[in-house]
């Protein structure tokens, strides 16, 4: 089965710097591959996703890079604020149109903390 | 506005009383989903509905049931809770293979 790998486990940014968390998958029939954001204690909520025929998204300060052939995508939040600080978790999933759902499969998450 | 909602927010149970959480949605959305997620861990799949159909994890244990009895409700329900099904329970719902939308969750604990 899929296997997502997330580095790494912890990041600590100043303010306005740049944070990148990184993922790589095991399954290259995965098709697409969400972030989400989670506060302590709140839902998980989607911040970006790509699908694979797709190599880059961007969302104002957030961006996602996929590469198929290495089988890793990446989340990048340029001018971080102190309100990014949140658990960020990648997924991967190769939903099928004849079983029509994504089974997620989560990395192990990337806690971020962005300091004043 | 509310889009999936959870209730109880906070549930506590004693060892081995039977419980059920529950998930509503006003998205319309087919299919629904069941995740596990304990402390400082990701969410862990359960189950889900696909419109009426049950898809259970080959790993989830058989105290885990679900119900749904709607497009717009479902139900989890553990049968005899032991120490380690203290957890935080995720509803999400999608359509089809678009994005999932998690509700706020259930946080379990039990005595």
């Amino acid at each position: 089965g899929e296997n997502v790998e997330q580095h790494p486990s912890t990041l600590s940014v100043q303010e306005g710097d740049s944070a990148v968390i990184k993922c790589t998958y095991s399954d290259s029939a995965s098709n697409y591959f969400p972030w989400y954001k989670q506060e302590l204690g709140k839902r998980p909520q989607l911040i970006i996703d790509i699908r694979s025929n797709v190599g880059e998204k961007k969302d104002q300060r957030i961006a996602v890079t996929l590469n198929k052939t290495a089988k890793h995508f990446s989340l990048h939040i340029t001018e971080t604020q102190p309100e990014d600080s949140a658990v960020y978790f990648c997924a991967a999933s190769k939903g099928a149109l004849n079983t029509g759902f994504q089974k997620l499969v989560f990395g192990t998450g990337t806690r971020l903390l962005v300091s004043p | 506005d509310a889009m999936v909602i959870q209730n109880p927010r906070y549930q506590v149970t004693q060892f081995g009383k039977p419980v059920t959480l529950s998930c509503s949605q006003t998205l319309n959305h087919n299919v629904m989903y069941w995740y596990q997620q304990k402390s400082s861990q990701a969410p862990k799949l359960l189950f889900h509905y696909y419109d009426k159909d049950f898809n259970n994890e080959a790993d989830t244990p058989d105290n885990f049931q679900s119900r749904r009895p709607n497009t717009s409700f479902c139900f989890l329900d553990i049968r005899s809770p032991g120490l380690g099904d203290a957890a935080m329970y995720l509803c999400a719902t999608s359509r089809d293979l678009d994005t999932q939308y998690f509700g706020p969750g259930t946080r379990l604990t039990v005595l």
